[in-house]
């Protein structure tokens, strides 16, 4: 019972270059959501994805892009990566609230480091 | 801005005893709350979800709700040093989350 997949789980880049974290969940969930966490600091909404085909910025969008491949995947992108973009990101996935409140669940995380 | 609110901690209870974990909010109209449990270096992992009010149980677990105070809480009993973890509340705000900052929890053997 895989759950939420995030690849890679560690990665390191230099200031520039640009990469894409992946996602993706076997739950038949339609929303998806992108965190980063820092160190001593609370989860914070980078972007999410209330059903295929559709994307909305979160708290902190600057700096990233994302792509809603599918039901199942949904892609985060850093196309020139900054040095405060240093953290640990956290994809998430939920039923819609109309079907009920469901809480979100967590794929392991990213560790992303940019030099 | 909705938010939610948690002392940071840390709060360092014995083994063997009752950890108490509390949590405001300031959307009166908010319906679903979650406890997540995150061991450090680790994801969020959901330990409990509470919708009413009153008291719900699961095993060494409780979660306390009391919408009219705006105020849920947590109860872990018999707490061991592997309940060692940061706590996060958080509250469904329609198709998002919102997320306290989290109460470090330290149990002392």
């Amino acid at each position: 019972n895989a759950g939420v997949t995030q690849t890679p789980k560690f990665q390191v880049l230099k200031t520039g270059q640009s990469m894409t974290l992946q996602c993706a969940q076997d739950m038949n969930h339609n929303s998806m959501y992108w965190y980063r966490q820092d160190p001593g600091m609370g989860l914070r909404l980078i972007y999410y994805s209330a059903s295929e085909g559709t994307t909305d910025k979160g708290e902190v969008p600057n700096g990233y892009n994302v792509s809603r491949l599918n039901k199942r995947e949904f892609s985060l992108r850093l196309e020139s990566a900054a040095p405060s973009q240093t953290s640990v990101y956290f994809c998430a996935s939920s039923k819609s609230p109309g079907t009920g409140y469901q809480p979100q669940h967590f794929g392991d995380g990213t560790r992303l480091s940019i030099l | 801005q909705k938010e939610v609110e948690q002392n940071s901690g840390p709060l360092s209870v014995p083994e063997g005893a009752i950890a108490s974990l509390n949590c405001t909010y300031s959307d009166r109209g908010s319906q679903s709350f979650f406890w997540y449990r995150q061991y450090s270096g680790k994801s969020p992992e959901l330990i409990m979800s509470i919708y009413s009010n009153g008291d719900k149980e699961d095993g060494r677990f409780t979660a306390q709700l009391n919408k009219a105070s705006q105020y849920v809480s947590l109860l872990i009993r018999d707490s061991q040093p592997s309940d060692s973890a940061t706590y996060l509340c958080a509250v469904r705000d329609g198709q998002n989350f919102v997320f306290g900052p989290g109460t470090r929890l330290s149990v002392l053997p």
